[in-house]
């Protein structure tokens, strides 16, 4: 059964600390990796992207790994701000012709920065 | 239009009424998904269209949810008979096509059935 799973659940930090998230993931066939950043009561807007061929992708304060050997990924957080508060979700993709539109969800990491 | 749009924002229903869920996805894309999402989960797969047609319905919860998209632009989520329990946030996204490797997400519509 295609599946991604996250954690952790919840996370509360400080601001200014830098942070892990995981996400591990039984898709196939994989097609490509994302992260999504979701604030409250907004929907989910794209952080990065990785195909099967790329190990770190960086946006901002936001770097991504994937290991495509392990179907593991992270989404480091570094010198986090209270911006940064929100949900952040791992979604696989399934190669061409996949069913359910080829978008595997993750149930997200709730993030926390405290000041 | 710029993004993908969902009207209304927020819809609250009493228990046993109807109602219907608008999506307007950005203009060109092909590809259109309705995810459900209860308070601190993922979002959940409802359906998705690959132009007009439902290429893939497995995730309705049942026979009192249905959607269309009759010219392959505009779809609307229909449910019936609302129960408390569908109680969630409604979001619609579009991308280019199946192969696409971006959704792009509407704000969603928040459904309350009291």
């Amino acid at each position: 059964k295609n599946q991604v799973e996250q954690s952790p659940q919840s996370l509360i930090i400080l601001e200014g600390k830098n942070c892990t998230l995981q996400c591990n993931y039984t898709v196939s066939p994989f097609s490509n990796l994302r992260w999504y950043k979701q604030d409250t009561g907004r929907g989910p807007v794209s952080l990065t992207i990785m195909t099967f061929s790329e190990n770190t992708k960086s946006n901002g304060r936001y770097t991504a790994t994937l290991d495509a050997d392990t179907k593991q990924s992270s989404l480091h957080i570094t010198a986090s701000q209270l911006s940064d508060s929100a949900s952040y979700i791992c979604v696989v993709s399934l190669n061409y012709g996949g069913s359910q539109g080829n978008l595997i969800f993750g149930k997200g990491t709730k993030l926390s920065v405290k000041p | 239009g710029a993004g993908v749009s969902q009207t209304p924002s927020n819809k609250v229903t009493e228990k046993g009424k109807y109602v219907e869920l608008r999506c307007d996805p950005i203009s060109g894309h092909t590809a259109l998904y309705w995810y459900r999402q209860s308070l601190g989960q993922g979002p959940e797969f409802l359906i998705y269209f690959q132009g007009t047609g439902a290429a893939d319905d497995s995730g309705l919860p049942n026979d009192r949810f249905f959607a269309v998209r009759p010219e392959g632009s505009v779809s609307t989520l229909k449910i019936q008979r609302t129960e408390r329990g569908d109680s969630a946030v409604y979001l619609c996204a579009s991308s280019t096509g199946p192969a696409s490797t971006e959704a792009f997400f509407g704000q969603g519509t928040r459904l309350t059935v009291v």
